[in-house]
Formats: structure tokens, sequence, C-alpha cells
């Protein structure tokens, strides 16, 4: 069974840092990796797509990677916002005929002013 | 509209009470898909449809969970005889094709059985 893990469950950081926001998987035969972002009491919004053929993902201040044999995926946020304040979940599709997604339980990021 | 569009946006049911929720999911996309979100956890998979045919329904918790896409576009998930750990936001997802494009998510609805 695909178990997604992010940690750590929260985090906070000063306005203006570089940061780096962990995702591993157990089962490396993926067929791609999505990240979100999900506001308070809000649906969720698809940042990067990553297709298993591929390492990494860039749009604007968000560059994601994927190391698929070591079940690990990085979000990186350059020069971080009071903005970016939100839950970032990464979720993977197995390879095969299930099309389902199977999350991590979020990343809580706080950045401050 | 140009997303994933979901209704009520929020219901109160009174255990036992029958409710269904509704997906408008993206005009064009084939699949949809539904998830369950506890709090403070990420969503989890209940069942997807490729147009009107019910692919997986094996996240479905209970024989009192039913979903159905009759047409292929606007989606239902229905809980009968709801119970306190119904309460959850339920999300619904839709794509262009089955797996190679990106889900996009609705709003969601939170559930709160009391």
């Amino acid at each position: 069974k695909q178990e997604v893990t992010q940690i750590p469950a929260a985090l906070s950081v000063p306005e203006g840092e570089n940061l780096v926001l962990n995702c591993s998987f157990t089962d490396s035969a993926i067929y791609n990796l999505q990240w979100f972002r999900q506001d308070p009491g809000k649906g969720l919004t698809s940042l990067l797509l990553i297709q298993s053929s591929q390492r990494e993902q860039t749009s604007g201040r968000l560059n994601a990677s994927l190391d698929k044999s070591s079940g690990r995926s990085t979000l990186y946020i350059a020069a971080s916002q009071p903005g970016d304040s939100a839950t970032y979940l990464c979720a993977v599709r197995l390879a095969g005929a299930n099309s389902k997604l199977t999350f991590g339980k979020g990343i809580t990021l706080s950045v401050r002013p | 509209g140009a997303g994933v569009s979901q209704s009520p946006r929020y219901k109160v049911a009174k255990r036992g009470q029958d409710v269904a929720l509704r997906c408008d999911p993206i005009s064009g996309h084939v699949s949809l898909f539904w998830y369950q979100q506890a709090l403070g956890q990420g969503p989890e998979f209940l069942t997807y449809f490729q147009n009107e045919a019910q692919l997986d329904k094996s996240g479905l918790p209970s024989d009192r969970f039913f979903a159905e896409r009759p047409e292929g576009s606007v989606s239902t998930l229905k809980i009968q005889r709801t119970q306190q750990e119904d309460s959850a936001v339920y999300l619904c997802a839709s794509s262009l094709v089955l797996r190679d494009t990106e889900a996009f998510f609705g709003q969601g609805t939170r559930l709160t059985v009391v």
C-alpha cells in the first residue's frame, strides 16, 4: 500500500526565506506526483505536476523535484511571502490501472512578515 | 464556470438523515473523483468515474455511501443514515483524461453531523 509522508507537519519562517518542503513515498512505481496548496476552509489548488519521467517542474517562485528511485519529492519556494502561508500537500498517482491520488497529511506553512 | 463546482458548501445534518452532495466538473473532463478529508488529514480516496462508468469504489467506507454520474458530467455523492464519523470535507476533482493530466479540485462540501 502506498504511503505518503510529509515532515514536519508545520513550519514557521520569516518573510524572504527560501524554503524546502519534503515529501516521501513508499512505492516508487508512480505515474506522476502533484503538489497542491490548501488555504483554510478551501479546496485544493494545483501547483505543479511532475510526470514519472521528469526530474523537476518550475512555476514562478516554485520548483518541484522528483527522485523516483529514492521515493522523494521536494517543493522549493523562493523568497517566501506572507501570502504563501497555507497547507501544502503532495499526492502520488501509482502506475497501473488505478488512477487515484494518495495524499500526505500536508505541511502547514506560516510566513511571518 | 471554469472550475469544479460543489454544492452545498456547508451542510449540517442530524444523525440518521440522508444527504446528497453535488459536483459539477470542468466541462469536457472525463475523469471525476471523490475524496473525504477529515480535520488535519490529507484527502482520502472514495471513488472515481470515467465518464458515466464507476471504475473504482474501493474507498467508500460503507454501503451507506453511494455515488453516481449518470450522464458522464454532474456527479452526486449520497450518504444514507449519516453518522457522526461521516463529518468531514468532501472534495470532488476532475481531470481531462484518466491519469496524464492535473486533477483540479472543487472547494469542497463541509458536512457536519450532529
